[in-house]
């Protein structure tokens, strides 16, 4: 089935540690985008890519890197410059304009 | 800046009941509005997508209209089963500059549907 898989499900950083979080998606979708969620909160754009070699800050992109050097994967790398990361993170995906957006299982990120 | 507004942020049902979930956003230029919906610790599943031209959709039991004009979406759920127990989210595209690739979120209505 296609999907969106995003690894691990559960992640702890230690202080000073730069940690990255896996998503990967079999939907052929161009698009791909990370959010954060924090508690009572609704998501907010870390980061987007809508091609190959090219992506975009979001609204909270400081802290945090990506890379898109292939369709189907679109990595995170949580920085130590990330004070506050505790957080519950989203990867999604879209093939296009108009299209709806599709959501990965998230990875739940602790300090340790 | 488009601003989401989702009231209220939690309501309980008894089984049975239909029952609807609002949604207000300031910048009514908006490409289209999407409902998902998300269990405790899990990601978020699309609901309905609603294109800027339309007025509603349909799937199942879930209805979603639309009043661009006014700023303001409605998610109806016929009968409500304690299935339908999840936070429901609602997100807006919008043509502002700057933003037409990104999704604004509200923060969501916890529904919690009783037995």
């Amino acid at each position: 089935d296609g999907g969106i898989t995003q690894s691990p499900k559960y992640l702890f950083r230690k202080e000073g540690q730069n940690v990255t979080l896996s998503c990967e998606q079999n939907l052929n979708h161009d698009a791909m985008y990370w959010y954060r969620q924090d508690p009572g909160q609704g998501l907010r754009l870390i980061y987007y890519s809508q091609i190959v070699n090219d992506f975009q800050k979001g609204d909270i992109a400081e802290g945090y890197s990506v890379s898109r050097e292939k369709k189907e994967s679109f990595p995170l790398t949580v920085t130590s410059a990330q004070k506050n990361p505790t957080a519950f993170y989203l990867c999604a995906s879209r093939s296009g304009v108009g299209q709806p957006q599709h959501f990965g299982d998230g990875t739940r990120l602790s300090i340790l | 800046k488009q601003e989401v507004t989702q009231i209220p942020a939690a309501l309980s049902v008894p089984e049975g009941e239909n029952l609807v979930l609002n949604c207000s956003f300031t910048d009514s230029a908006i490409y289209n509005l999407q409902w998902f919906r998300q269990d405790p610790g899990k990601g978020l599943t699309s609901l309905l997508l609603i294109q800027s031209s339309q007025r509603e959709q349909t799937s199942g039991r879930l209805n979603a209209s639309l009043d661009k004009s006014s700023g303001r979406s409605t998610l109806y759920i016929a009968a409500s089963q304690p299935g339908d127990s999840a936070t429901y989210l609602c997100a807006v595209r919008t043509f502002s500059s700057g933003s037409a690739r990104q999704l604004t979120f509200g923060s969501g209505t916890q529904l919690t549907v009783l037995p």
